[in-house]
């Protein structure tokens, strides 16, 4: 596609559900990355993936946190049991490889838990 | 790891004033350094970058940053904003050996210009 799409735009959802966050990055891109955005705390790195495989999941705020990635394409992110603390901005990026200079953003999933 | 750190969270300016936004990061390797910008309900979007060889980089919309290796600073710049540069603004390094490959970003800078 043309650029880094993300779906939902926002989800609101019900403290102790789970949600599943969609990633599609730009073609042909290899690496993928995860951020979270708080207000007023800046980005938050989550984790990585190199191809379908995360070397890094160090990022990951708690074992509620999982992602994949499938045919070194789509990423999903999932938070099981979610938590008002997990109310915020999921970013997603990539680029065309780990070493390379630029990550393309896309617009983010506004996660909203009550 | 590295890390960065950007000194004004908030910053509020009239047009045709000048900006400076501070960014330093900590990383004793070589690095590359960039500022993002998000301007408001867009995506984050690449401002400029510098990798090696001039520490001035010059950006698009007239924005301009130096690297300050002895500083370790890659301060953020425009001689004259306009109402329209009103956004928040990011600043992120990588490491080219040795550290992370991943952009690692500050906390960010929100610039208000008042026409």
């Amino acid at each position: 596609g043309a650029g880094v799409s993300q779906s939902p735009s926002n989800k609101v959802t019900e403290k102790g559900k789970d949600v599943e966050l969609r990633c599609d990055p730009i073609s042909g891109h290899t690496a993928l990355y995860w951020y979270r955005q708080s207000l007023g705390q800046g980005l938050e790195f989550l984790i990585y993936f190199q191809g379908n495989s995360a070397p890094d999941k160090s990022g990951l705020p708690s074992d509620r946190f999982s992602a994949e990635r499938t045919g070194g394409s789509v990423s999903t992110l999932t938070i099981q049991r979610t938590q008002q603390e997990d109310s915020a901005v999921y970013l997603c990026a990539s680029s065309r490889s780990l070493m390379d200079t630029e990550a393309f953003f896309g617009q983010g999933t506004r996660l909203t838990v009550v | 790891a590295q890390s960065v750190s950007q000194h004004n969270h908030h910053v509020i300016l009239s047009e045709a004033a000048s900006l400076e936004l501070g960014c330093n990061y900590s990383y004793g390797g070589t690095v590359n350094l960039f500022w993002y910008v998000q301007y408001p309900g867009q995506h984050l979007q690449l401002l400029l970058k510098y990798f090696s060889g001039d520490p001035l980089v010059k950006g698009i919309k007239g924005f301009e940053a130096e690297f300050i290796k002895s500083k370790f600073s890659f301060n953020l710049r425009k001689p004259s904003v306009q109402w329209s540069d009103t956004a928040e603004y990011f600043c992120a390094v990588t490491a080219v050996s040795g550290g992370s490959y991943i952009p690692t970003f500050g906390r960010g800078t929100s610039l208000i210009v008042h026409p």
